[in-house]
């Protein structure tokens, strides 16, 4: 069945330095969607990103990622963290012809000063 | 942005009850969500409902579980009798299609005595 891993359950950070947090994905479909969402605490899951095409990079609110078809890849960066940037990240596939949303893990992020 | 309210936020109980957990979904969206999540675990997927029918369930989503959306109304978990194990923030999505962003609740927190 589909899968989504998230190798990192935790990453720490000092302000300032680039992230990459890590996602891939085994599916059926050969056009899925993948999306970021972020979880900060006591607030409610919400989208961050969702994929274009394939090679072809998305960016919101300084985060971006590109969907890699060839590496089954969806790996979200920043150039540079910000205290705010700590919260539980999620990777997350889907397909045009399933009604099911597969969650990896999540990746918690702390970014300290 | 759309919102999918969850009510109530934090509902206490002992264990046996019966517990109805209600959703209401943005008022557009046809698909709806069930997610539990454990305290410091990843976010879960229990089941997904369309067209008044359960489409996909997961190992999580035992028998003591339903779900329903009478009439339109509320999208509700129910699970009846509760288990210590049942403890856990469960969270309530809805999305317009298949392949779109996913929308979600600020959870309910069960606490099982």
């Amino acid at each position: 069945g589909d899968s989504v891993t998230q190798t990192e359950g935790l990453v720490t950070l000092t302000e300032g330095l680039p992230v990459m947090l890590n996602c891939t994905y085994q599916t059926i479909y050969s056009n899925p969607f993948l999306f970021w969402y972020v979880h900060y605490l006591n607030e409610s899951p919400r989208l961050l990103l969702k994929s274009s095409t394939d090679n072809k990079r998305t960016e919101h609110q300084g985060f971006h990622a590109t969907l890699h078809k060839s590496s089954s890849s969806f790996h979200l960066q920043k150039s540079s963290a910000q205290l705010s940037d700590s919260a539980l990240y999620y990777c997350a596939l889907s397909g045009p012809n399933t009604d099911k949303v597969v969650f990896g893990t999540g990746t918690r992020l702390q970014v300290s000063p | 942005g759309p919102k999918v309210l969850q009510i109530p936020s934090h509902q206490i109980i002992d264990m046996g009850q019966m517990v109805t957990l209600n959703c209401d979904p943005v008022s557009n969206h046809l698909y709806f969500y069930w997610y539990k999540q454990i305290l410091g675990q990843q976010m879960e997927f229990l089941v997904n409902f369309y067209n008044g029918k359960v489409m996909e369930k997961s190992k999580l989503f035992k028998d003591q579980f339903s779900v329903e959306r009478p009439d339109g109304s509320y999208f509700t978990l129910k699970i009846q009798p509760t288990a210590l194990e049942d403890s856990a923030v469960y969270f309530c999505a809805s999305r317009t299609d298949r392949g779109n962003t996913l929308y979600f609740g600020a959870g309910t927190r069960l606490s099982v005595l």
